[in-house]
């Protein structure tokens, strides 16, 4: 079974523009999650979708997005880039209607912004 | 809000050495969650726990939910120079239908050859 992708890798971004990573769970994976990870602040939340559906959120500010298709398939947006948005930011998927089956991780997108 | 403690922030030990790590918290969670991350790599699961006092094996690792809920450890023994990596705690606590993981600042570890 093939594992959780994230396109692209590795982006290179200047302040003020936006960006938009992508997100393919693991097959039959409805449930997928975005991390934040820097080296300061560890793994943060920003959000949860399941079944199209926004389910949780961290405490990102707005320009902060996500979505997820009827495929599962999953993207976040951020717009007006900061320098302080350089990130790697991680998605996860399980397999879970209600938030009890374990997630795994994707490779992550390494976001710099310039 | 919740959050795990988890340190120190690095640890270097000699190869052939158990090395034990613990996570913290004030808060009781439901699961504890282990993870390793390699550089350039997403985490990847180790052990998970979902019950108090609950001990579990894989492998060379060892993990426990400890009695409180509100603390977990991970053993590594034997360690080998592929242990080398940042090794994350995750509590998780459900309310209702929804569940939050919160996730410690990881630990780096370091394997002398």
């Amino acid at each position: 079974k093939a594992g959780v992708t994230q396109t692209p890798r590795y982006l290179i971004k200047t302040r003020g523009q936006q960006v938009t990573l992508s997100c393919s769970p693991i097959s039959g994976h409805r449930s997928v999650s975005w991390y934040q990870q820097t080296p300061g602040q560890g793994l943060q939340f920003l959000f949860e979708y399941f079944s199209e559906t926004q389910r949780n959120k961290g405490n990102f500010p707005g320009r902060f997005s996500g979505r997820q298709f009827s495929n599962s398939r999953s993207e976040m947006n951020v717009s007006t880039l900061e320098l302080g948005d350089s990130a790697l930011y991680l998605c996860a998927s399980s397999n879970s209607g209600g938030g009890d089956n374990e997630q795994f991780f994707g490779p992550g997108t390494r976001l710099t912004v310039l | 809000g919740q959050q795990l403690n988890q340190s120190p922030q690095s640890m270097f030990i000699q190869e052939g050495e158990d090395v034990s790590m613990n996570c913290t918290s004030s808060s009781i969670f439901n699961t504890w969650l282990w993870y390793k991350q390699d550089p350039g790599e997403g985490p990847v699961l180790l052990i998970a726990l979902y019950k108090a006092g609950e001990l579990t094996s894989n492998g060379r690792l060892t993990a426990q939910f400890g009695i409180t809920r509100k603390d977990s450890f991970l053993n590594i023994s034997a360690s080998i120079p592929s242990d080398v990596g940042i090794y994350f705690c995750a509590g998780r606590v459900r309310t209702g239908a929804n569940s939050k993981l919160t996730f410690g600042k990881g630990i780096t570890l370091s394997v002398r050859p």
